[in-house]
């Protein structure tokens, strides 16, 4: 039972440069989440999407874009990188009701250089 | 808006020691209480819960976490800590009646145990 996987763990970008994290969460949630860890500061939420083919804007949301095409999967990208968005990034997903426990993925460390 | 307060960023402690690690949270509607923890280069597990009930809430491997309305407070407690409760500790709310479940963090805690 894999949980929440995300692709990539690791990336090195250089500013300017485009990419794609994928999240991938076989328990047939509804709800998925982007957020990214910084020093101090916890995690915070960059967007989220309560259905397939639904988003939302989070409390970060600037310079990224997200899309949920599937079910299972949640999408992350940054257009333009830039070394603000140095940062750990952690994909999770949750059922609806008040059980309301997050299930996290290991995590995409990403350095913007 | 909620918010979530973390007073102490680290907390070195020996081992068998008790420890507590404090969180404060502000919100003008009723939330939903959370402490999640981190193992080094690991996602977050959900540690403890408090959705209503018993205001004092434990989790398998001997925290306790109690809500406290009047102060806005749901500290993390344990009595004797072991080398393998080392990890950073993230206290969290959701608004009751949330469509979306999302979760609002504080800035964490680093708990270190000592040998």
């Amino acid at each position: 039972n894999a949980g929440v996987t995300q692709t990539p763990k690791f990336r090195v970008l250089k500013t300017g440069q485009s990419m794609t994290l994928l999240c991938a969460q076989d328990m047939n949630h509804e709800y998925m989440y982007w957020y990214r860890q910084d020093p101090g500061m916890g995690l915070r939420l960059i967007h989220y999407s309560v259905g397939e083919g639904t988003t939302a804007k989070g409390e970060v949301p600037d310079g990224y874009n997200v899309s949920r095409l599937k079910k299972q999967n949640f999408l992350l990208g940054l257009e333009s990188a830039a070394p603000s968005q140095t940062s750990v990034y952690f994909c999770a997903s949750s059922p609806t009701g008040t059980s309301t426990e997050a299930f996290f993925g290991q995590g995409t460390r990403l350095t913007v250089v | 808006a909620q918010s979530v307060t973390q007073l102490d960023s680290q907390v070195p402690v020996f081992e068998e020691a008790p420890v507590e690690l404090r969180c404060n949270y502000s919100s003008s509607v009723s939330v939903y209480l959370f402490w999640y923890v981190q193992y080094p280069n690991q996602g977050l597990q959900l540690l403890l819960k408090y959705l209503s009930g018993s205001t004092l809430v434990e989790s398998i491997n001997g925290f306790e976490a109690e809500f406290n309305k009047s102060q806005t407070s749901f500290h993390l407690r344990k009595p004797s800590v072991h080398i393998s409760d080392t990890a950073e500790y993230f206290c969290a709310v959701i608004r009751a009646n949330n469509a979306g479940n999302m979760l609002t963090f504080g800035g964490g805690t680093r708990l270190m145990v000592k040998p």
